[in-house]
C-alpha cells in the first residue's frame, strides 16, 4: 500500500503557483520523498524527489517540513499543459519498485 | 535514444487469445518494471528485471503472465488466455542503478489492451 496522503483534486488558475501537499507521517528516516506526474494517456514522469532539504530543479520545487511527515510540490508558474495527475511516492531509493497511490488530479483553468 | 519504447500502442483482442507486448528500455538502463493501469487508478507493479534476471513479481501477476528480458535488454510481456478483466494500459520503465544522478524511472507510453 502506497504511504502518502493527497488530496484527490485540485484546481489552479493558470500563472498562479500551484501547491500541491502531501502526508507521509510513517516515514522513516532513510526513505526518499519522490512526485511523479501523469497527463492523460502517457506514462508518469519523474518531477523531483527529496531526502530532508529543500530542492528545486527546472520543473518544480520540493519544500519537506523539518520533521518530514509532509511535503509540498511547488509548480511556480502552473500552465494548463501542467494538468495532470501527480504522485508523492516514498521509498528507500528510486531503484526501489515504485508504489502509486491515486494521487491529486491537478487542474490547471484559464 | 529517444526513452522507453513500447510496443503497439493499442491492442485490441479477443478473450481467450495470446497477446505479447514488447518494452526497450533506455539503453544503459539495468533495471527494467512493468506496471498495470486501469481507469482511474494509479499504476500497479507487476515485476521487476535488474538486467536479465527477474527479481520479484506481484501477486496480481496471475501465472497466465509471464515477462521476459532475455540479454538484458529489451523486454516482453505476454498475457495467456486473455480475460475482459485485463483490459488495461501495461506500462514499461527503466531506471539506472549506476548512475551517479538518480532522474528516477523513466516510463514508455504503455500499451493499451482492450479485450473484447
Amino acid at each position: 500500500d502506497a504511504k502518502t496522503t493527497q488530496p484527490p483534486s485540485m484546481d489552479c488558475a493558470e500563472g498562479r503557483a500551484a501547491n500541491l501537499p502531501c502526508n507521509h507521517s510513517t516515514i522513516s528516516g532513510n526513505e526518499y520523498v519522490y512526485w511523479y506526474r501523469q497527463i492523460h494517456s502517457q506514462g508518469p514522469q519523474y518531477i523531483i524527489h527529496g531526502l530532508k532539504n529543500n530542492e528545486t530543479n527546472e520543473m518544480a520545487s520540493l519544500i519537506i517540513t523539518e520533521d518530514r511527515k509532509s511535503s509540498t510540490l511547488i509548480l511556480p508558474h502552473a500552465t494548463l499543459r501542467d494538468t495532470a495527475v501527480y504522485y508523492c511516492i516514498v521509498m528507500l531509493t528510486s531503484y526501489d519498485k515504485v508504489i502509486f497511490g491515486p494521487g491529486t488530479s491537478l487542474s490547471v483553468i484559464p | 535514444d529517444t526513452g522507453v519504447s513500447q510496443d503497439p500502442r493499442h491492442k485490441i483482442t479477443k478473450r481467450g487469445q495470446n497477446v505479447t507486448f514488447r518494452c526497450d528500455p533506455i539503453s544503459e538502463h539495468n533495471r527494467l518494471y512493468w506496471y498495470r493501469q486501469t481507469l482511474g487508478q494509479g499504476p500497479e507493479f507487476l515485476t521487476y528485471f535488474q538486467n536479465e534476471a527477474q527479481l520479484e513479481k506481484s501477486r496480481l501477476l496471475s501465472d497466465r503472465f509471464s515477462a521476459e528480458r532475455p540479454k538484458g535488454s529489451f523486454s516482453t510481456l505476454e498475457i495467456q488466455r486473455t480475460e475482459q478483466g485485463d483490459s488495461a494500459m501495461y506500462l514499461c520503465a527503466s531506471s539506472n542503478t549506476m548512475g551517479q544522478r538518480d532522474y528516477g524511472y523513466t516510463f514508455g507510453s504503455g500499451t493499451r489492451l482492450t479485450v473484447v
